[in-house]
């Protein structure tokens, strides 16, 4: 069965710093890569995602993640925060090729300071 | 258009009460899952349909909780005797085909509390 390691509980950050967060994720076989976002009050929504391809991924909100195969490992990044990213961001994976549940990391904390 | 919608959005309830959570999943979504989420925890996958056919319940913890989507649309979680330790976040998504092939879209949760 895959598992999800987000290193990363709590990250503090002033606006304009860059931002990195963590993702490990444990599975022999070829997988899809996700990353949601929980912003405060709302529902949990998907930020970005990597089925195949092109290893570096774009999303929503100038984030990209990249698909480290070697390391098993699919961080988000984002070269300036701003305010308004203050979430609760969880990386997720599954197996790839028909059913296949999705497998969640326990999630990153993220407060941007003003 | 409509996304996921959850009701009730909180339930408090006494030890030994059963309770139900519906979820509306976004109209012509073929799959639908159950996710439980603790607090601190991301969330953890109960069980998932494919419209009326609930393929996999392997993440349900007792045999206290119950799934049902019998029109292929609406899902029902049922939890018998509810326990202390059943007090979570109960997340209902959907997406429009095959399940962990696609986008989920989640709803707002049910906050479930046990007294």
């Amino acid at each position: 069965a895959q598992s999800v390691s987000q290193h990363n509980h709590h990250v503090i950050l002033s606006e304009a710093a860059s931002l990195e967060l963590g993702c490990n994720y444990s599975y022999g076989g070829t997988v899809n890569l996700f990353w949601y976002v929980q912003y405060p009050g709302q529902h949990l929504q998907l930020l970005l995602k990597y089925f195949s391809g092109d290893p570096l991924v774009k999303g929503i909100k100038g984030f990209e993640a990249e698909f480290i195969k070697s390391k098993f490992s699919f961080n988000l990044r984002k070269p300036s925060v701003q305010w308004s990213d203050t979430a609760e961001y969880f990386c997720a994976v599954n197996p790839r090729g028909g059913y296949q549940k999705v497998t969640f990391g326990t999630g990153t904390k993220l407060q941007v300071i003003p | 258009g409509a996304g996921v919608s959850q009701s009730p959005r909180y339930k408090v309830a006494k030890r030994g009460q059963d309770v139900a959570l519906r979820c509306d999943p976004i109209s012509g979504h073929v799959s639908l899952f159950w996710y439980q989420q603790a607090l601190g925890q991301g969330p953890e996958f109960l069980t998932y349909f494919q419209n009326e056919a609930q393929l996999d319940k392997s993440g349900l913890p007792s045999d206290r909780f119950f799934a049902e989507r019998p029109e292929g649309s609406v899902s029902t979680l049922k939890i018998q005797r509810t326990q202390q330790e059943d007090s979570a976040v109960y997340l209902c998504a959907s997406s429009p085909g095959l399940a962990g092939q696609e986008t989920q879209y989640f709803g707002p949760g049910t906050r479930l509390l046990v007294l």
